[in-house]
């Protein structure tokens, strides 16, 4: 079956750090990836995504690069803020046709001013 | 207003009782989905609907229950409430027709049982 691991946390970084946040998957065929923010409080909300090889998905100045090879979708971001502390989850999508989420365990990010 | 709703937003009760989480939507979305948040476990699928005629088990349905009162109306019931059932519940909605077939989030309801 499909699965989706992420480093573990929890990520402590001080503001204007580089963050990375390492996500690896194992599934059949071509998945979708994606990366959810849950900040606290709030339900998840869709942060970026890329859905074939190669692609690069970006928001927010979040960056992620779908790596077939590898099997990773990794975030990144240059410089953090305090604003982006929240617990940040990977997660794939199938190709079957209720497009059903498997999700990574979460990785909380406190960052300090 | 949010467009996606959940009540209560925290619950606590106590082993045995049966308990009742509902979802409402207002983006007009025929798929909805409960999950269940445990730390260090992400997200797990509970139970999902395509529209309110079809209803499908997830991953970790024992236990629970659910009704597709209307499009708009996704309820998640616990008919004898354990403490393992004590989680972060999250409804989300989403349409085939959008790109990527996103799901959208609630804000949670917190179960605790005792």
């Amino acid at each position: 079956g499909n699965s989706v691991t992420q480093m573990e946390g929890p990520v402590t970084l001080s503001e204007e750090a580089f963050l990375t946040i390492n996500c690896t998957y194992t599934a059949t065929g071509y998945p979708s990836l994606f990366w959810y923010v849950q900040y606290p409080g709030e339900g998840l909300q869709l942060l970026l995504k890329a859905t074939k090889a190669d692609d690069k998905g970006s928001n927010k100045g979040f960056e992620a690069t779908y790596r077939k090879e590898t099997t990773s979708f990794h975030l990144e971001k240059g410089s953090v803020q305090v604003s982006d502390s929240a617990v940040y989850f990977c997660a794939l999508k199938d190709g079957t046709s209720y497009g059903k989420l498997t999700f990574g365990q979460g990785t909380i990010l406190t960052v300090h001013p | 207003d949010a467009d996606v709703t959940q009540t209560p937003r925290n619950r606590i009760t106590k082993t045995g009782k049966r308990i009742m989480l509902e979802c409402s939507q207002t983006k007009g979305h025929d798929r909805m989905y409960w999950y269940r948040q445990d730390p260090g476990l992400g997200l797990r699928l509970i139970y999902y609907s395509f529209d309110v005629k079809d209803i499908n088990k997830g991953e970790i349905s024992d236990g629970y229950s659910v009704s597709r009162q209307a499009q708009a109306k996704f309820s998640l019931s616990l008919e004898s409430a354990i403490p393992n059932q004590t989680a972060l519940y999250f409804c989300a909605t989403s349409d085939p027709g959008l790109a990527y077939n996103e799901q959208f989030f609630g804000p949670g309801t917190r179960l605790t049982v005792l």
